[in-house]
């Protein structure tokens, strides 16, 4: 089974400011394999990023996607009050498995 | 309205049994392929069985393989599971998503809670 380990765990910073998530792989899925989520409490996850890169329907510019075989970045740029949130990867190679998840808070 | 409404779920003691189910409104369902992923606090999000669009191949976790069983209904619009055999750290919020491309999901229900208890 692969597993993907996200870090940092937590992420402090302030709106407006850019942040940067990391999830890496214990063995390469490629680049097509590789799915980010938005989780906000109480809602379902929201997918943002597929194929390592391409943005999902409707999700702003500002979140981006990149990495391939086993280190891949989300990206989100200038921070809005509604993208604190917990972000998740997942593949799809060789299995399907979700990371543990970055909560993303207001500094 | 594109949406996934799931229901079914409830309190169950340990070796019992429990149907979930999903409908599907706002999109052609038969389309697509389809899944349950479950969430606990413990392990966070975890994929447990997918459900092909052409309605042949189903898909399971090793961790419900020969206990849980999916099937659908492109009739009725809907997407079931059936969870026998249940343990404690069965007990989680189940979510039907939607399958697009490589198996990702880009459409998810709201979530139902699954309590398995003595």
């Amino acid at each position: 089974e692969i597993v993907l380990t996200q870090s940092p765990g937590t992420l402090s910073l302030s709106p407006g400011e850019r942040a940067t998530l990391s999830c890496r792989a214990s063995q390469s899925v490629g680049s097509n394999y590789l799915a980010w989520y938005q989780q906000k409490p109480g809602q379902a996850p929201r997918l943002l990023i597929y194929g390592a890169s391409s943005r999902a329907t409707g999700i702003p510019d500002r979140f981006s996607g990149s990495g391939s075989g086993t280190d891949f970045t989300l990206t989100i740029n200038r921070l809005e009050p509604e993208d604190f949130a917990v972000y998740y990867c997942q593949h799809n190679a060789q299995g399907l498995t979700f990371g543990g998840g970055t909560k993303v808070e207001i500094k | 309205e594109v949406q996934l409404l799931e229901s079914g779920g409830d309190l169950v003691q340990p070796g019992g049994s429990l149907r979930l189910s999903c409908v599907a409104s706002g999109f052609t369902f038969s389309s697509y392929a389809m899944s349950w992923v479950r969430q606990t606090p413990g392990k966070g999000l975890e994929w447990v069985s997918s459900f092909s669009s052409n309605g042949v191949s189903t898909y399971y976790a090793d961790s419900v393989k020969g206990r849980f069983t999916i099937s659908r209904d492109n009739s009725k619009n809907t997407l079931y599971l059936q969870m026998n055999s249940l343990r404690a750290e069965d007990t989680a919020l189940y979510y039907c998503a939607r399958v697009y491309s490589h198996y990702f999901f880009d459409l998810w229900g709201q979530g139902i809670l699954v309590t398995v208890s003595s």
